[in-house]
């Protein structure tokens, strides 16, 4: 398809497990974001890559989430030793280069709940 | 520091009547402004976009916002709701780079 793709769309863990999301951003799309997204809340910046390079992590919660992207195309969200409060939204977006005025363009997200 | 408030959690409308989403930002700079719409268990679509071009920016839809420096506002209005409106609306501030501040959202409700 034409858009973001992410996978799985609903994922249902026990607390300690880790877990991989997917995400496939339109090709040829430079940028790719993760958003974490609490219920009733809005988006929240994760991280951020152009190509293959993370280039900020800031807003990754501990160093038990950890992302990668390592062809500059797929990525990957893992999230080692979950917790209860990881249960979101986790929203992929990709956009043709990393500026403002580029817009980016968003997946359908993963619910992950945490048991 | 930027941050974008959402003044309204709910919004109820009977259809075909007018909608006004309102939405205030803080920020240092000349920012740009967004609307995005999300509907159920779906992705966020971007409904239109302020960057400093013309004050009032038409978006998708029908929907349409204005940017207000001295009131530090970015309304958004449609004339006339349809159904298929009823979905969350989220007002965005970025001050130029990759990084998108998000308000909490407002949820469109529309009475048939």
């Amino acid at each position: 398809g034409a858009g973001v793709s992410q996978s799985p769309r609903y994922k249902v863990a026990k607390r300690g497990q880790d877990v991989a999301l997917r995400c496939d951003p339109i090709s040829g799309h430079v940028s790719l974001f993760w958003y974490q997204q609490a219920l009733g809340q809005g988006p929240e910046f994760l991280t951020y890559f152009q190509n293959e390079a993370q280039l900020d992590k800031s807003g990754l919660p501990s160093d038990r989430f950890f992302a990668e992207r390592p062809e500059g195309s797929v990525s990957t969200l893992k999230i080692q030793r979950t917790q209860q409060e990881d249960s979101a939204v986790y929203l992929c977006a990709s956009s043709r280069t990393g500026t403002v005025n580029q817009p980016q363009h968003f997946g359908d997200g993963t619910r992950l709940s945490i048991l | 520091a930027q941050s974008v408030t959402q003044l309204d959690s709910h919004v109820s409308v009977s259809e075909g009547t007018p909608v006004l989403l309102r939405c205030n930002y803080s920020s240092s700079y000349s920012p740009s402004l967004f609307w995005y719409v999300q509907h159920p268990n779906k992705g966020l679509q971007l409904l239109l976009k302020y960057t400093s071009a013309a004050t009032l920016v038409k978006g998708i839809n029908g929907f349409e916002a204005e940017f207000k420096k001295s009131e530090t506002s970015f309304h958004l209005t449609k004339p006339s709701a349809h159904m298929s409106d009823a979905a969350e609306y989220f007002c965005v501030v970025s001050e130029g780079n990759y990084q998108l501040i998000w308000g909490a959202g407002t949820k469109l409700i529309i009475k048939p």
